[in-house]
């Protein structure tokens, strides 16, 4: 099946460093990749919609200066917290689904990186 | 604003007996319900899913319901084994391309 990678697994960094997390699709291509956020005991929230050659799509409340995408190919999108605060602690997840395959629906999720802001 | 609510957060079920997880959304413009299984610190794996145009879509032993009159669908497990224990989370998506919408999350739990 559909492989998508995050890296790193657990990041702990202090605060006012920026960190950045990449996620790839490992044996397929991706136009569209989505970042989630998700909190404790929560669901998982959309952040942001990473399109290929293009701007990313910020979800209403989601600073696009302190969450930088960028998805340089059909394979690789990062995201970079920018300045990070405790605060953003959180675990981020993201997923794609495969491009031209006709039907498909299903979101392929990566494993997803914590991030701990001390 | 929820569009997708899992109203229950747990449910424990014992094994070889059937687990019902249930959800319920407010978009009628959703075109495909998903099922996703999600252990802590990892990220969801695809279960099972519907399109708004069925009602029922069966894959072994998981078995997803859609009523769309009522906006409702449920996931039935049959029959649940302890490995099933998890967090299993019900999605939504309006279109081709778009992200998927979320509900909180039941907890199962499958005793032996």
């Amino acid at each position: 099946g559909a492989v998508v990678s995050q890296h790193p697994s657990w990041v702990i960094c202090k605060s006012g460093t920026s960190v950045k997390i990449e996620c790839r699709s490992l044996d397929f291509q991706a136009t569209t990749m989505f970042w989630y956020r998700q909190f404790p005991k929560q669901s998982l929230m959309l952040m942001a919609t990473s399109n290929e050659g293009s701007k990313a799509t910020y979800e209403q409340g989601v600073e696009k200066d302190k969450f930088l995408i960028n998805h340089a190919s059909l394979t690789l999108s990062t995201l970079t917290v920018t300045s990070a605060h405790p605060e953003d602690s959180s675990f981020y997840i993201c997923s794609a689904s495969p491009v031209g395959l006709a039907g498909a629906h299903e979101q392929f999720f990566g494993p997803g990186t914590r991030l701990t802001v001390l | 604003d929820q569009q997708v609510k899992q109203n229950s957060p747990s449910l424990s079920v014992q094994e070889g007996r059937i687990s019902i997880l249930n959800c319920d959304y407010t978009n009628s413009m959703f075109d495909y319900f998903l099922w996703y299984k999600k252990y802590p610190a990892e990220g969801p794996t695809f279960l099972i899913s519907i399109s708004s145009i069925k009602d029922k879509n069966e894959d072994g032993r998981f078995t997803v319901f859609l009523n769309k009159s009522a906006k409702h669908l449920s996931l039935h497990i049959v029959p649940s084994q302890p490995g099933d224990s998890a967090v299993y989370f019900c999605a939504a998506r309006n279109q081709a391309g778009t992200a998927l919408i979320f509900g909180k999350g039941t907890t199962l739990s499958v005793s032996s």
